[in-house]
């Protein structure tokens, strides 16, 4: 099984900062790999398909990017909305793998 | 509007039995593959299983092999996970969740599984 590595675990930033997430799989997976958003007692919500496309309606200060094994989520301007944790998940290989999640407050 | 609802959840003591369904609506069900991913309190998420759009193909997690099966009801409009055996480890919110290309574009709200005497 393919196994996700997230850091950091957790990040407190400011209003406006630039916050970085990265994801690291065991093995290639080209660039199927997704980055999703889970706010307290809510579902998670898909942000980000295919490594670097916007999902549909979500703010455009939200990217990814990397291929391989090697990827990066960013959030160039945090606003107080998006405290939450974020999540990647392969689809390479079955079963779907998810990392352990970047918990992201604020400062 | 296109949702998923899952209902079914609830307190059960290890080695019972729980039914959840996942009740699709808004959108053309028997056309997706759909997927169940569990959530234990304050844990992140783990994939359980998964069922293609006929339901003559399914997967599992190795931790609820064996235990658990997917089914759906196309005509109903349904998802359905038998948990059976549960163990205290099993205790999560359960998500059914749809996918297309490996990604889960829409979930449910989840329901609450308990296992405990």
């Amino acid at each position: 099984d393919i196994q996700m590595t997230q850091s950091p675990s957790s990040l407190s930033a400011s209003v406006g900062d630039r916050v970085t997430i990265t994801c690291q799989a065991s093995q290639d997976i080209s660039n199927y790999l997704n980055w999703y958003q889970q706010k307290p007692g809510k579902a998670p919500k898909l942000l980000i398909y295919d490594a670097s496309n916007l999902e549909t309606g979500v703010p455009s200060r939200f990217s990814g990017s990397g291929s391989g094994t090697d990827f990066t989520f960013t959030i160039s301007s945090l606003q107080p909305e998006d405290i939450a944790t974020y999540y990647c998940q392969q689809y390479d290989n079955l079963p779907p793998a998810f990392g352990g999640g970047t918990k992201v407050e604020i400062k | 509007e296109v949702q998923l609802v899952e209902s079914g959840g609830g307190l059960v003591q290890p080695g019972g039995s729980l039914r959840l369904s996942c009740a699709a609506s808004g959108f053309t069900f028997s056309s997706y593959w759909m997927h169940w991913v569990r959530q234990a309190p304050g844990k992140g998420l783990v994939w359980v299983s998964r069922i293609n759009s006929d339901g003559s193909s399914t997967s599992y997690a190795d931790s609820v092999k064996g235990r658990f099966t997917i089914s759906r009801d196309n005509a109903k409009n349904t998802l359905y996970l038998q948990m059976n055996s549960l163990r205290a480890e099993d205790t999560a919110v359960y998500y059914c969740a749809r996918e297309a290309t490996g990604t889960f574009y829409l979930w449910g709200q989840g329901t609450l599984v308990t296992v405990s005497s």
